[in-house]
């Protein structure tokens, strides 16, 4: 079955554009999640979303992050005005429900690179 | 708060080798803790998980026990394959908070 998607796989930015990130979760998982991974660190929690529930927004770093959600199926996550520093693969993961019993599944995640 | 660290690589081995990956925690109440393998190319997925202290996880002839008295969750496996090289990241989970290390680079020499 199809796994979790995301779009684009690449992106190259200048600073100072705005970004806009895909994530296609699986069907029927309520819960979504977004990550960000620098070059050599760990998974950074960014946000996350289950059902009609106000997103956890305590992890973006910033106001010029930002995501949303329609329902339970497609998000996006947003940055504007890219700074070099947001260089970073970002991955979106979903599960079928929230708490941490439930398995995570991640999409392939999408490289951005802020020149 | 919660945090999880594990040991850094990246760590080669030869085939058939022992494979021990440090990971150590610090959380409050009761996680669960995770082991993900991000194979080359490909995402991360669920190698093996423990949701309370003494529970073993395994999967793929890997192995991780969970130590609350020593707050760790450490990966290991008798005999690793070629196939094994990957990049492991251990994980806590506490409510809907998840936390990941930094993850381990594997490379596994035939």
């Amino acid at each position: 079955g199809a796994g979790v998607s995301q779009s684009p796989s690449n992106k190259v930015t200048e600073k100072g554009k705005d970004v806009e990130l895909r994530c296609d979760p699986i069907s029927g998982h309520t819960a979504l999640y977004w990550y960000r991974q620098r070059l050599g660190q760990g998974l950074e929690f960014l946000i996350y979303f289950q059902g009609n529930s106000a997103p956890d927004k305590s992890g973006l770093p910033s106001d010029r992050f930002s995501a949303e959600r329609t329902g339970e199926s497609v998000s996006t996550l947003t940055i504007q005005r890219t700074q070099q520093e947001d260089s970073a693969v970002y991955l979106c993961a979903s599960s079928l429900a929230s708490g941490t019993y439930n398995e995570q599944f991640f999409g392939p995640g999408t490289r951005l690179t802020v020149l | 708060g919660n945090s999880v660290t594990q040991m850094e690589g990246p760590v080669t081995l030869s085939e058939e080798a022992f494979l021990t990956i440090n990971c150590t925690y610090t959380a409050t109440g009761y996680p669960s803790l995770f082991w993900y393998v991000q194979y080359p190319g490909e995402g991360l997925q669920l190698l093996l998980k423990a949701t309370k202290a003494d529970d073993k996880g395994s999967n793929k002839g890997f192995e991780a026990t969970y130590r609350k008295e020593t707050t760790s969750f450490h990966l290991e496996k008798g005999s690793v394959q070629v196939s094994d090289s990957a990049v492991y990241f251990c994980a806590l989970g506490n409510n809907n908070d998840m936390r990941f290390g930094a993850g381990t680079r594997l490379t596994v020499k035939p």
